[in-house]
């Protein structure tokens, strides 16, 4: 079935330091969505990208979908303590009795310091 | 306020009981579904419904059972057969359309333990 993976799995920077987390799917994929989760809560929607190359900012956040729709980044300039959490992305594939279903990433995990 | 309420949000389990994670939503949405989350680790889906009364086994749904009786309403029971049970339990919906394109919103979840 289709795998979704994302590296680093871990990440401590200092705060004011740049990250990334890159999502790797084990196949192409029609949009992908991303989530954070913060320590102790629930994952919530950040955003989705659909289109091949798609580059889309939120503030501090930059995500982009690979020119081949299997691979996706999101990038976060100057962390702040706010941005603690675990980020996923989220991929579309097909249950084998029909319909749609999301697959979520092995998440990466973001720890920043002072 | 629109929303996902899950209760409770701490639950114990005793060995060979049954316990029943309660979701509601007030949002309208027709797709529900159900995920495990283990510590350090990402969602796995357990079961998902598109509409009232039908509903899919997802990538582990062995030891659990769904019920849709209400568009609203979308329990998950975690039976004695599921012999690791410790887990956070989130539940999940998602506006109409297709359904893998739109975001899905999470309630707060219910952290369930082994007696």
């Amino acid at each position: 079935g289709q795998q979704v993976m994302q590296i680093p799995q871990y990440q401590h920077v200092q705060e004011g330091e740049d990250f990334t987390t890159y999502c790797n799917s084990s196949t192409t994929l029609s949009n992908i969505q991303w989530y954070k989760q913060r320590p102790g809560g629930h994952p919530v929607f950040l955003i989705q990208l659909v289109k091949s190359g798609e580059v889309k900012k939120q503030k501090r956040l930059t995500f982009q979908f690979g020119e081949a729709k299997k691979n996706s980044s999101l990038h976060i300039t100057a962390t702040q303590t706010t941005d603690v959490g675990t980020y996923f992305c989220a991929g579309p594939s097909r249950f084998t009795g029909g319909g749609n279903k999301l697959t979520f990433g092995t998440g990466t995990q973001l720890k920043v310091e002072l | 306020d629109g929303g996902i309420t899950q209760s409770p949000k701490y639950l114990f389990r005793k060995e060979g009981q049954n316990v029943t994670l309660s979701c509601e939503q007030n949002l309208n949405h027709d797709a529900m579904y159900w995920y495990r989350q283990d510590p350090g680790q990402g969602l796995r889906l357990i079961y998902y419904s598109q509409i009232v009364n039908d509903f899919q086994k997802g990538d582990i749904a062995e030891g659990y059972s769904v019920s849709r009786e209400k568009k609203e309403s979308f329990p998950l029971t975690v039976t004695s057969a599921q012999k690791n049970p410790t887990a956070f339990y989130l539940c999940a919906s998602s506006p109409p359309g297709r359904y893998s394109n739109q975001p899905q919103h999470f309630g707060d979840g219910t952290r369930l333990s082994i007696l």
